[in-house]
């Protein structure tokens, strides 16, 4: 079963920010927090991890509480095509089967114009 | 630098065939681990494996689903007598080893199994 919660769905208008929140109250110390997400019909797509700093790359950032029980994905300009469904999961960065990712039901973000 | 490659996209199997599911790994990745997607549902885990290695298999039903990733090829994920319930889309993901740390796993564009 997925460690994570992720509300079931959000909408956010074009052009502004999608601030995507997940709950991990009961994540480990050596697990990292991933972000995917899953276009319609295709592959996911991988987004971000980070560990207990914030991190941000050219798709998104990432905010993590201090406690790291939660944390919050963010799509500064979010575009129609960034409508999709986001995952959250938490795993440890290491080899072997505990480093299988664990789908939840992630969020569906619809991003209107 | 092409990426994960899966083939066919799309595979039409009558009840009782057999469907063979093929994912190129992306150059200099040795892992890779294949999930199952069926309708209006997230992805499952199903198996991981290396090059001629298994490494987990917990994922995979019982019977009639198998993996192989040989020393020279593809991987293969093989179904024998499909049944109407492997109807689903079928994503095969790669990594350089067996930490990803810094790039996740790369999907491909996953093969979707119709069973008829």
């Amino acid at each position: 079963d997925a460690k994570t919660t992720q509300p079931t769905s959000m909408d956010c208008a074009e052009g502004r920010a999608a601030n995507l929140p997940c709950n991990h109250s009961t994540i480990s110390g050596n697990e990292y927090v991933y972000w995917y997400r899953q276009i319609h019909s295709q592959g996911p797509q991988y987004i971000i991890h980070g560990l207990k700093n914030n991190e941000t790359n050219e798709m998104a950032s990432l905010i993590i509480t201090e406690d790291r029980k939660s944390s919050t994905l963010i799509l500064p300009h979010a575009t129609l095509r960034d409508t999709a469904v986001y995952y959250c999961i938490v795993r440890v960065n290491y080899g072997g089967s505990q480093g299988n990712l664990i789908f939840g039901k992630g969020t569906k973000l619809s991003v209107k114009p | 630098n092409a990426g994960v490659m899966q083939n066919p996209r799309h595979l039409v199997r009558r009840r009782g065939q057999e469907a063979r599911l093929r994912c190129s790994p992306m150059k200099g990745h040795s892992h890779v681990y294949w999930y199952r997607q069926l309708p209006e549902e997230g992805l499952k885990f199903m198996v991981y494996l290396q090059k001629e290695n298994i490494i987990d298999e917990s994922g995979m039903p019982k019977e009639r689903f198998s993996a192989e990733f040989p020393k020279e090829g593809p991987s293969i994920l093989r179904i024998q007598q499909v049944v109407r319930g492997d109807s689903a889309a079928y994503f095969c993901a790669s990594s350089p080893g067996p930490a990803d740390s810094y790039y996740g796993y790369t999907f491909g564009s996953g093969t979707r199994l119709t069973v008829v």
